[in-house]
């Protein structure tokens, strides 16, 4: 049961635009269009960005964007704020199950 | 509003047993299927379980399968997570779920710590 794979950490300026990165295989981000994205504060729990590859909940701000492409999802910020500093995780169905990215560290400079 | 509270955590020994609960309102918990999600101290998040809204498809993750049963009581409105043969690997926090990959509600989160 191998996790996606994202990036450890990524970083950008206030106002610029960052896209992190989610691989999977054909067997889950390939194969379904049920991936979702997960914003975490440091105590807090995890927050719904981003469901079924690009939609987003009531009340998420529209600087948040995703995207598939094969068998690797994306999550894209843009105008990047000071408060979008978290951990980032990816979620895909995997028939049966559900696996979950690494997490990636967003650090606005 | 929904409200997922989650309790049962704590110390415990290695090999010992420990039962999670969690209180659901706000919504009609039957018509969900429901997730434990666990996050060790400083790692990334980890499917434990989940069962759905009749209780009659569960998963397990193959880390816990054998020694973890979750299980619901639709009339009570309630998720439960049962730990036997606990292991260190297993300290984490342990956040009650609703939904299996698009989870729109968490709970707080329950601590378990397993040391001697």
């Amino acid at each position: 049961q191998s996790a996606l794979t994202q990036p450890a950490s990524v970083s950008g300026s206030p106002g610029q635009s960052i896209t992190i990165s989610c691989t999977g295989t054909s067997s889950d981000v390939g194969s379904y269009n049920l991936v979702s994205w997960y914003q975490q504060h440091p105590g807090k729990a995890p927050k719904l960005m981003i469901y079924e590859v690009s939609k987003r909940p009531s009340g998420v701000s529209n600087r948040f964007s995703g995207s598939k492409s094969g068998n690797t999802a994306s999550l894209t910020i843009s105008g990047l704020q000071a408060e979008d500093e978290a951990d980032y995780y990816c979620c895909s169905y995997a028939g049966s199950r559900g696996v979950f990215g690494g997490g990636t560290k967003l650090t606005v400079l | 509003q929904v409200q997922l509270v989650e309790s049962g955590g704590g110390l415990v020994k290695p090999g010992g047993s420990l039962r999670l609960s969690c209180a659901a309102s706000g919504f009609t918990f039957s018509d969900y299927y429901m997730s434990w999600i666990r996050q060790a101290p400083g790692k990334g998040l980890e499917w434990v379980s989940y069962i759905s809204s009749s209780g009659s498809t569960i998963y397990y993750a193959d880390s816990v399968k054998g020694r973890f049963t979750i299980s619901r009581d639709n009339a009570k409105n309630s998720l439960y997570l049962q730990m036997n043969s606990l292991r260190a690997e297993d300290t984490a926090v342990y956040y009650c779920a609703r939904d299996t990959v698009t989870i729109g509600y968490w709970g707080q989160g329950t601590l378990v710590t397993v040391s001697s």
